[in-house]
């Protein structure tokens, strides 16, 4: 079955950057894009881009632009999301999410979050 | 930027009633590129449907969506216990795939 683990929560001060991991099984891992989709306490779900695991294309939301690097590695089946110049406001619980179906522009699968704390 | 608008905010009725909530787009959402998810707490959001109408697999077939062009529809026809939770709408026809702000279901 589809499975996407990803890393433990973090802690950083305001200015550092973090790095989450996504680890995918259960299928095709270049098959699928990977979206990266973050939620800040109590409030509603925010999409912050794309990763073609098949070729590394990515598509990132202006308001993340130039402060957010998506990567893969598909000798471990692995997506990444960095996140550089952290704020307070980007404390959130950072989720990763696999295509539905091959560039379906929607997700199916979701990891189970990553808590991301900024905070000095 | 296609800003998406939930309404209403919560909706508050009781086991067996049905529920309508309702994703309004600022534009037209091509082909009919919206998705609905639920998402209870502390939980990662699930997908119900996709394409404004299109079940995902396994949802029950009390869920159901409808609408094109800038208004959409979900609807619960018989409101379970398990069904009172947070729904958000996203639109994937263009770039940001905007979300909604949610709409909580609650018992009444």
């Amino acid at each position: 079955q589809v499975q996407l683990v990803q890393s433990g929560a973090e802690v950083k001060k305001p200015g550092a950057s973090v790095k989450v991991s996504c680890k995918a099984s259960g299928y095709t891992f270049t098959s699928y894009g990977i979206s990266w989709v973050r939620q800040a306490p109590g409030q509603g779900l925010e999409w912050m881009g794309r990763i073609s695991a098949y070729n590394g294309n990515t598509n990132y939301a202006q308001k993340f632009q130039g402060r957010v690097s998506m990567t893969t590695d598909t000798s471990t089946s692995t997506a990444y999301m960095e996140l550089r110049s952290l704020r307070s406001d980007d404390t959130a619980v950072y989720y990763c999410a696999r295509d539905h179906y091959d560039s379906s522009g929607y997700v199916a699968y979701w990891g189970q979050g990553t808590l991301v704390t900024v905070s000095s | 930027e296609i800003v998406l608008t939930q309404s209403p905010g919560t909706l508050s009725l009781s086991p067996g009633e049905r529920a309508t909530l309702s994703c309004r787009a600022s534009q037209s959402v091509s082909s009919r590129y919206l998705a609905w998810y639920q998402q209870k707490p502390g939980q990662a959001p699930r997908l119900l449907i996709y394409g404004a109408s299109s079940r995902a697999t396994g949802i029950p077939d009390r869920f159901s969506g409808s609408g094109s062009g800038t208004d959409f529809t979900l609807t619960i026809s018989r409101l379970e216990p398990e069904d009172f939770a947070v729904y958000y709408c996203q639109q994937y026809g263009s770039s940001p795939r905007t979300f909604g702000q949610g709409t909580k279901v609650e018992i009444k």
